[in-house]
């Protein structure tokens, strides 16, 4: 396996439906990062794995989204009762390590998913 | 929160023109990152910085990382077509012990013309 991979590519949903989107990062790589990235604008941070513990959610907008890692390697952001203000680009990367000073923190990005709420 | 300022916000240049972009922030970063965008793919990493002053080159790429932690800027020399697309910078911190989240400026649209 090369990079980060995502699916769905597209995600067409209708206002309420609850929505998965998945991430399969590098093989390998101990960090995982979820980001939502706005038309014309750069990725922003929603919330991160280290292995299968997610340290840091502060990203999230609101109670209806939700990350999980469970095995450390795939992951699954899931919003809830989807809303139209929902409709993004989700992007996911991963990094090989995330320890202080040994390097190999560089992020790496999926191709994302685009989710379109109508 | 964080926030960078990047610019200019677009460019439109010829082929074999030299190119350079910017980044500031009000705020200190550990790492700074400079990714390209191509329509329908995730950023691409180009080149990391990871040192005050630091000046690193990646073919005919060459970003350097300020001084006072706070900007960055990213030169192309010799633009070729294949060179569109859209640069964002990025700043990398340390949050919470081991986290890198990573914060984005809002990207450079570079357009080259053959």
């Amino acid at each position: 396996g090369a990079g980060v991979s995502q699916s769905p590519r597209y995600k067409v949903t209708k206002r309420g439906q609850d929505v998965a989107l998945r991430c399969d990062p590098i093989s390998g790589h101990v960090s995982l990062y979820w980001y939502r990235q706005a038309l014309g604008q750069g990725p922003e941070f929603l919330t991160y794995f280290n292995y299968e513990a997610q340290q840091d959610k502060s990203g999230l907008p609101n109670d209806r989204f939700s990350a999980e890692r469970p095995e450390g390697s795939i992951s699954t952001l899931t919003i809830q009762r989807t809303e139209q203000r929902d409709s993004a680009m989700y992007r996911c990367a991963s990094s090989l390590t995330s320890t202080v000073g040994t390097g190999g923190y560089e992020q790496y990005f999926g191709p994302g998913t685009r989710l379109t709420v109508t | 929160g964080q926030q960078l300022n990047q610019s200019p916000q677009s460019m439109f240049i010829q082929e074999g023109e030299d190119v350079s972009m910017n980044c500031t922030s009000s705020s200190i970063f550990n790492t700074w990152l400079w990714y390209k965008q191509d329509p329908g793919e995730g950023p691409v990493l180009l080149i990391a910085l990871y040192k005050a002053g630091e000046l690193t080159s990646n073919g005919r790429l060459t970003a350097q990382f300020g001084i006072t932690r706070k900007d960055s800027f990213l030169n192309i020399s010799a633009s070729i077509p294949s060179d569109v697309g859209i640069y964002f910078c990025a700043g990398q911190t340390y949050s919470g012990g081991s986290n890198y989240k990573l914060t984005f400026g809002k990207g450079t649209l570079l357009t080259v013309n053959p």
